[in-house]
């Protein structure tokens, strides 16, 4: 089975950082993938993780340890429209996704 | 690229009556679809995996028969819930598999709007 885990909630202000870590124990692995989901909407792709290392895309970095079985993605100058949900999915094989349950991400002035 | 469309964003309707989702990718055929469902506050569930011109795959504890999957072309599945139930009012969301795109992963998901359904 896929056991996915990731904090349920987390606040930052404005113009921070805020790193949001995600463990993973699944029978097989493809990549992570990290998503934002806002509120009543579909999630959009952010990341992708299949070797180690650091991955940067502008204000978002994501990191992998394969051999920890352990992601986090990383939002630098945190905006106010940056508050949604984060999810972390990993990629088990047969092209399917197990998705760890969201980490809701609220930003303050 | 990778636009995938699902309609109707949002559907009432009674209890013991069908409804049909549908999802399309506009701008790239795929062979491979899947359906999640999202209960608030929970994560995307994989309900079933739809590959075009075969039967769908469903997870375990899914039923089939009342979650019928139809994958008639390289741009469209559709999703009929049958004798909907309040228990299955939920957010449901479609994907399609793109694999290869360029400047990306080697395979990933685009999803779809989503789909809301309540059942009264």
């Amino acid at each position: 089975g896929q056991n996915i885990d990731q904090p349920t909630e987390m606040t930052a202000t404005e113009g921070a950082i805020v790193q949001i870590n995600c463990t993973y124990q699944t029978s097989g692995f493809n990549g992570l993938f990290w998503y934002q989901q806002h509120a009543g909407e579909a999630p959009t792709f952010l990341s992708y993780n299949v070797l180690d290392g650091l991955e940067e895309k502008g204000r978002f970095s994501s990191f992998l340890s394969r051999s920890k079985g352990y992601s986090y993605l990383l939002l630098k100058e945190l905006q106010m429209k940056d508050s949604a949900s984060y999810l972390c999915a990993v990629w088990g094989g047969d092209y399917k996704l197990s998705f760890g349950a969201g980490t809701t991400v609220t930003v303050r002035a | 690229g990778a636009v995938v469309s699902q309609h109707p964003s949002w559907v009432i309707c009674k209890s013991g009556t069908s409804v049909k989702i549908e999802c399309r990718s506009l701008d790239f055929q795929a062979t491979t679809m899947f359906w999640y469902r999202q209960f608030p506050k929970q994560s995307l569930m994989l309900m079933a995996t739809s590959n075009e011109g075969s039967k769908a795959t469903y997870e375990q504890g899914v039923e089939k028969d009342k979650f019928l999957i139809n994958h008639a072309s390289l741009t469209l599945s559709t999703l009929t819930v049958t004798s909907a139930h309040p228990e299955d009012s939920s957010f449901y969301i479609c994907s399609a598999r793109v694999p290869g795109l360029a400047g990306g992963p080697a395979d990933t998901q685009y999803f779809g709007p989503g789909t809301r359904l309540t059942v009264l």
